[in-house]
């Protein structure tokens, strides 16, 4: 069973920095390409980031490209999200997601990341 | 950029109603096309892929159709566990995912 464990939210200064992990188990995690989503408080989702199995594509919304990085360690299974320089408007929950053929398949719990001074 | 307009935002209705649910796209995405339920506190959940493909464990109730701009997401029969809030998401390019339509008690 594929399972995603989102941890590392919580409140962050406008400004500050704030590193999200999502420790994958279930599947062979180097094969597969993830994504970051997320979700205002009653708002939709977004599509934030994404990454390669290898790690050697990414991509991000253009919302957050310049402020934030995507990597991940295939030695220990897990996904980073790295904010830098966060705003009021980042504030949301932050699902890690697997993809598979382009698709996004599972989903974690989420994590709730919440900017303000 | 690929936009994804949803209709309506909001639908009222009762137990064994036929519930259809239209998603746009601003240029065309073949069939790269998903659909997702929600429920509140929760994760999204995959119910349909390539704009018709049932993903595995998800009731026969729930169907998909459409191609190119136009889609749809059809619930034969809405059950209580369906009431929630559903996504089109579109994967041709980079990912998208429209406003989300909630599906309410009438």
């Amino acid at each position: 069973e594929v399972q995603l464990l989102e941890s590392g939210g919580g409140l962050v200064q406008p400004g500050g920095s704030l590193t999200l992990s999502c420790a994958a188990s279930g599947f062979t995690f180097s094969s597969y390409a993830m994504n970051w989503v997320r979700q205002a408080p009653g708002k939709g989702l977004e599509w934030v980031s994404y990454i390669s199995g290898g790690g050697d594509n990414t991509y991000f919304a253009d919302s957050v490209r310049g402020r934030f990085t995507i990597s991940r360690d295939n030695s220990k299974n897990t996904l980073y999200l790295q904010m830098n320089s966060p705003r009021a408007e980042d504030t949301a929950v932050y699902y890690c997601t697997q993809v598979t053929t382009e698709v996004i398949r599972n989903w974690g719990q989420g994590t709730l990341v919440t900017v303000s001074s | 950029d690929i936009q994804m307009t949803q209709s309506p935002s909001t639908l009222s209705a009762s137990v064994g109603d036929r519930v259809t649910i239209t998603c746009r796209a601003s240029q065309s995405i073949s069939s790269w096309l998903a659909w997702y339920q929600q429920k509140p506190g929760k994760a999204p959940k995959l119910l349909i892929y390539k704009a018709s493909s049932l993903e595995s464990g998800v009731p026969s109730r729930f169907s998909g159709s459409g191609s190119g701009t136009e889609f749809t997401l059809t619930i034969s029969s809405l059950q209580p566990d369906d009431f929630a809030t559903y996504y089109c998401q579109q994967y041709n390019s980079l990912w998208t995912f429209g406003q989300g339509t909630k599906v309410e008690i009438k």
